[in-house]
């Protein structure tokens, strides 16, 4: 069974830092992972995904990931934190093309000025 | 890139009555429609999936008798909620697929059930 895990509820950055937003993940076969955005009582705003080719994905708004296959992770960073960047982050993973997406439990992301 | 319209937005209805809330994708056909639930500060659980013509597949737990899920067509897919109890207030997100990598997701309903 395929599942996602986001070990940090929340995480806590000041604004012009550097971010990061961590994801692990457990699949069979080659892993098809996403990072998404939520802000409140609203859905959700895709940022990036990794599918195949190189590691480092660049995704919207600034931010990227990076997919470690050894480590089974999938990382969320951007350099410089925003105080529009504080938001719930959600990773998700699927097996193969057309299936549902599993998410994680989601990360809070607060940005202090 | 490909839309996905979900309505209403948000809902209140009374304890007892049945509510549908409709998914279109807009500029594409979905082959597959998911629906998930999302409680607050929580994550998204997938309660169904859905392909056009045939019966949804419901996640263990969920009640196919009160979340009845419809996919007439390739752009339409609806879940009502059927004698909702406040139990039932939460937030629902649909998501279409056309068979590739991608995922489109809904604005997302809020639903009270009062």
């Amino acid at each position: 069974a395929q599942s996602v895990a986001q070990p940090e509820d929340q995480v806590n950055v000041a604004e012009g830092n550097p971010l990061t937003v961590k994801c692990t993940y457990s699949v069979s076969g080659n892993p098809y992972l996403f990072w998404y955005v939520q802000y409140p009582n609203r859905g959700l705003q895709f940022l990036l995904k990794y599918i195949t080719g190189d590691n480092l994905v660049k995704g919207s708004y600034g931010f990227e990931a990076e997919f470690n296959k050894s480590q089974t992770s999938f990382h969320l960073k951007k350099p410089s934190a925003l105080v529009s960047d504080s938001a719930l982050y959600f990773c998700a993973v699927r097996d193969q093309a057309g299936t549902a997406l599993i998410f994680g439990k989601g990360t809070t992301l607060s940005v202090s000025s | 890139g490909a839309v996905v319209s979900q309505h209403p937005s948000r809902v209140i209805c009374k304890s007892g009555t049945s509510v549908k809330i409709e998914c279109r994708s807009l500029d594409f056909q979905a082959t597959t429609m998911f629906w998930y639930r999302q409680f607050p500060k929580q994550s998204l659980m997938l309660m169904a999936t859905s392909n056009e013509g045939s019966k949804a597949t419901y996640e263990q737990g969920v009640e196919k008798d009160k979340f009845l899920i419809n996919h007439a067509s390739l752009t339409l897919s609806t879940l009502t909620v059927t004698s909702a109890h406040p139990e039932d207030s939460s937030f629902y997100i649909c998501s279409a697929s056309r068979g590739t990598t991608e995922a489109f997701f809904g604005q997302g309903t809020r639903l009270t059930v009062v």
